[in-house]
């Protein structure tokens, strides 16, 4: 299976505080994506990262990708309130479906 | 900005009913997908569809379901005779390209009891 697995599995921070969550998976990929979802609501996308690159900026968010060991770390820095979330990480063969990972709850507290 | 719709919002139906939950993908895109989410779970692929037929389809989809597009602009998933395991957060979702990212609607609950 190509299935992201992120960890931790929650992580409960301060505001101002960085939140880092990692994903590894299976086999080769052409991009992995991370995703968001505020509870009960629909997965919005954050950032995609292709199979050639090795990290990502987007405003708070930084993404890496260590191809070599099959895993990936989303940053987000200097975090808000409303930053609280579940963050899935997604790998794409690019022919294929999407899969997506357990998730991590973020919960930022004030 | 366009934005990929599902109905119902929230559906209750008795086991062994049949289901139907409608979306309407994001107008120019051609990859079509249903996933779906157990509360508190992972999201779970249940079938691709491009070009008028399934491309792609997990073990969770099996004889019980079936989609469609009956219309052009209407992407639909029937649930023939739920159980009460089928009683999850559906989520519709599409892409332009067959990768990149992928555009997700609000979702429909479905209850089933």
């Amino acid at each position: 299976s190509q299935q992201g697995e992120e960890d931790p599995q929650a992580l409960s921070i301060q505001e101002g505080e960085n939140a880092t969550m990692n994903c590894s998976y299976k086999t080769s990929i052409n991009n992995l994506q991370w995703y968001r979802q505020n509870s009960g609501r629909g997965l919005v996308h954050l950032i995609l990262i292709r199979s050639n690159e090795r990290e990502k900026h987007s405003g708070r968010l930084r993404v890496t990708l260590d191809t070599s060991k099959k895993s990936s770390s989303l940053l987000i820095t200097a975090s808000r309130a409303a930053d609280t979330a579940s963050y899935f990480c997604a790998t794409d063969k690019g022919y294929s479906t999407l899969t997506f990972g357990k998730g991590t709850m973020l919960l930022v507290s004030p | 900005e366009p934005e990929v719709t599902q109905t119902p919002s929230h559906q209750v139906t008795q086991m062994g009913q049949e289901v139907i939950l409608r979306c309407v993908p994001i107008s120019n895109h051609l990859y079509f997908y249903w996933y779906r989410q157990i509360l508190g779970q992972k999201v779970e692929f249940l079938v691709s569809f491009y070009n008028n037929e399934i491309s792609e389809k997990s073990e969770i989809f099996d004889d019980q379901f079936s989609v469609e597009r009956p219309d052009g602009s209407n992407f639909t998933l029937k649930i023939r005779s739920t159980k009460l395991e089928d009683s999850a957060m559906y989520f519709c979702a599409s892409r332009a390209g067959n990768t990149g990212e992928l555009f997700f609607g609000e979702g429909s609950r479905l209850t089933v009891l």
